[in-house]
């Protein structure tokens, strides 16, 4: 089975841009969380996807934004780009139903660098 | 106080000993705990979950839980050069609405380098 993918795996923007981030779920998966990592804050949870609705939501600023398609593909938007957004931008999918969560398994993450 | 915490790093062990990674979490109802390896410049990788108290092992990594201590801890048996990396405890806790849909709550991480 094919793993979770990303697109593009590197980016660089500048401040005030905008920027959208693609994400493939394993095939059957139809939970998508995406996370934010950095080397000051590690990992934080920015939203989840499941079946097109957005299930939970992290401590990020309304910048950020995400979707989930019927496909579970997902992508984030992230709006106005500050410096601090910098940080490598990770999905990863589960096999998870409307109650119960199991384990996540990780993209290999887009690098974004905003200067 | 974090709502997930590991014992500082860097650890460092000789090839063939036994590491020891400690995590302790909140606890809100957390129902479900993972450990992940992160090698530099790479995204997580799963090596670890566990749902219920007791031990778990899978070849050379053995996890245990304790919920009533709220600690998590990660036995990596026979160590090798290969098992360098960054480890992250993860932990799925339910927030104030009781609700946790495919949120984890990472760790800060503990650098465990195995010298030869």
């Amino acid at each position: 089975k094919a793993g979770v993918t990303q697109t593009p795996r590197y980016l660089i923007k500048t401040r005030g841009q905008q920027v959208t981030l693609s994400c493939s779920p394993i095939s059957g998966h139809r939970s998508v969380s995406w996370y934010q990592q950095t080397p000051g804050q590690g990992l934080q949870f920015l939203f989840e996807y499941f079946s097109e609705t957005q299930r939970n939501k992290g401590n990020f600023p309304g910048r950020f934004s995400g979707r989930q398609f019927s496909n579970s593909r997902s992508e984030m938007n992230v709006s106005t780009l500050e410096l601090g957004d910098s940080a490598l931008y990770l999905c990863a999918s589960s096999l998870a139903t409307w109650t119960v969560s199991y384990e996540q398994y990780f993209g290999p993450g887009t690098r974004l660098t905003v200067t | 106080q974090k709502e997930v915490e590991q014992n500082s790093g860097p650890l460092s062990v000789p090839e063939g000993a036994i590491a020891s990674l400690n995590c302790t979490y909140s606890d809100r109802g957390s129902q479900s705990f993972f450990w992940y390896r992160q090698y530099s410049g790479k995204s997580p990788e799963l090596i670890m979950s566990i749902y219920s108290n007791g031990d778990k092992e899978d070849g050379r990594f053995t996890a245990q839980l304790n919920k009533a201590s709220q600690y998590v801890s990660l036995l990596i048996r026979d160590s090798q050069p290969s098992d360098s990396a960054t480890y992250l405890c993860a932990v799925n806790l339910y927030d104030a609405g009781g609700t946790s849909y495919g949120k984890l709550t990472f760790g800060q991480g503990t650098i465990l380098t195995v010298h030869p």
